[in-house]
């Protein structure tokens, strides 16, 4: 089945303590992206991946790092998170950026205290 | 920002009745996208219409863009319970080679059985 995943799916953690989430899809994707969704706010894309070694900003970058060692995944990572990260995050593939449909996953919520 | 906004922010119908959303949105697109989410789980997408496209249609959705006044539109006909749900609509940026999709604030959308 044609699906990305992530983990964890909800994750509680204290400030200041690096945390990973992971995101993986199956389906050969080039494109990858990460977005956090906060009410009112709607989605805002943190970082995204042409391909392989290929990321770049999104709107929201401050305070995330991304990594594209293959083409399947590519995780989030927190180095020293803090409670304004406190989200609903999701990761998305697509063929391609742009005029491709975006596949999502189904979102790991991070509370940081 | 590029971000498109949905309008309006909630509605509320009778299962039968059409439901029409709005997105209006900022800056010269190559393409609009328009997915859905149900509570708290990842983003479905539902249909995409192209900057040279008018009008699109599939299954009981209808999407209009007037690329003159920066807006599209999303009717679903014949609303069912199932529908309930936000709705967003998502842009690319024509400028930007269509790197980074921008996502609106959404529509929450109730059909009441």
């Amino acid at each position: 089945e044609a699906q990305v995943t992530q983990n964890p799916r909800y994750l509680i953690t204290v400030t200041g303590k690096k945390l990973t989430v992971t995101c993986s899809q199956n389906m050969n994707h080039e494109y990858m992206s990460w977005y956090r969704q906060d009410p009112g706010l709607g989605l805002r894309q943190i970082y995204y991946s042409m391909n392989v070694e290929v990321t770049d900003k999104g709107d929201v970058p401050e305070g995330y790092k991304v990594s594209r060692k293959e083409k399947r995944n590519f995780p989030l990572i927190l180095e020293s998170p803090s409670p304004n990260q406190t989200s609903l995050y999701f990761c998305a593939s697509s063929l391609q950026a742009g005029v491709a449909e975006q596949y999502f996953g189904p979102g790991t919520r991070l509370t940081v205290t | 920002s590029q971000q498109g906004e949905e309008d309006p922010q909630a509605l509320s119908i009778q299962e039968g009745e059409n439901a029409t959303m709005n997105c209006s949105y900022k800056t010269s697109i190559n393409n609009l996208q328009w997915y859905r989410q149900n509570s708290g789980r990842g983003l479905v997408h539902l249909i995409l219409i192209r900057s040279n496209e008018r009008e699109k249609h599939s299954g009981r959705l209808r999407v209009t863009l007037d690329t003159s006044k920066k807006s599209s539109s999303l009717l679903i006909t014949a609303s069912r319970a199932a529908d309930t749900a936000s709705y967003f609509c998502a842009t690319d940026g024509k400028w930007t080679g269509a790197n980074n999709l921008f996502f609106g604030t959404g529509t929450r959308l109730t059909v009441i059985p």
